[in-house]
């Protein structure tokens, strides 16, 4: 099974800070996905990246910024983080054209902004 | 605006029933489906995909598709309480690999 570790797992943060939530895969995929998911909620995209050294903008960029310095690793980064952040972000990576593509998916951070 | 659209949000079947949900997008730049589960607190994990007009089967979970009208369903006959869960549809743009994800289906099964 494809590996996606996110670190930390869990993470408090105050109004105005820095936040920054890592991802490493070591699938050797080239797509790398950053997404939040509210309580109840579907899984919506911030920012994605084809390989590294790029970033792509989702539908929901403000306020996130996104590093891709290398294949394994994608960071996202919350430079002024807001209340309105507060939720659990997940990282996947997945590779397009194999047998039985998919996303694999970290465990998941959440992020408490007081 | 959500792109993939889930139906119904919450369902609740009893033990042994047939749980049917339903999925569409709007976007029709999409060529690939997936339905993925999640169970309270982890990660969602992928249950099937579909990308051919059809049907498909995997032993409980049959998946249809209609590319013409871009809509994906999910049946889980025979359901067992463990099938209670987030169900996520997702899918993927054509031309950029995006991936963009439904509201989901709540899903209870009641034993």
């Amino acid at each position: 099974e494809a590996a996606v570790t996110q670190s930390p797992r869990n993470k408090v943060a105050v109004t105005g800070g820095k936040v920054t939530l890592s991802c490493n895969q070591t699938n050797n995929h080239n797509n790398m996905y950053w997404y939040r998911q509210d309580t109840g909620h579907g899984l919506r995209l911030i920012h994605y990246s084809y390989g590294a050294g790029s970033t792509e903008k989702g539908d929901i960029p403000d306020g996130y910024k996104a590093s891709r310095p290398s294949q394994e690793n994608f960071s996202l980064i919350l430079e002024l983080a807001t209340p309105s952040q507060t939720s659990v972000y997940f990282c996947a990576s997945g590779a397009w054209g194999e047998p039985n593509e998919r996303l694999f998916f970290g465990h998941g951070t959440k992020l408490s902004v007081l | 605006q959500q792109k993939v659209q889930q139906s119904p949000e919450s369902l609740i079947v009893p033990e042994g029933g047939m749980a049917s949900l339903n999925c569409t997008s709007s976007d029709r730049n999409v060529d690939y489906f997936w339905w993925y589960r999640q169970h309270s607190g982890k990660s969602p994990k992928m249950l099937m995909s579909i990308f051919s007009n059809g049907e498909k089967e995997e032993g409980r979970f049959t998946v249809h598709l209609n590319k013409a009208s871009l809509h994906t369903s999910l049946h889980i006959r025979d359901s067992q309480p463990s099938d209670s869960a987030l169900y996520l549809c997702a899918a993927r743009g054509n031309s950029n690999n995006r991936i963009f994800f439904g509201d989901g289906t709540q899903l209870v099964v009641k034993p």
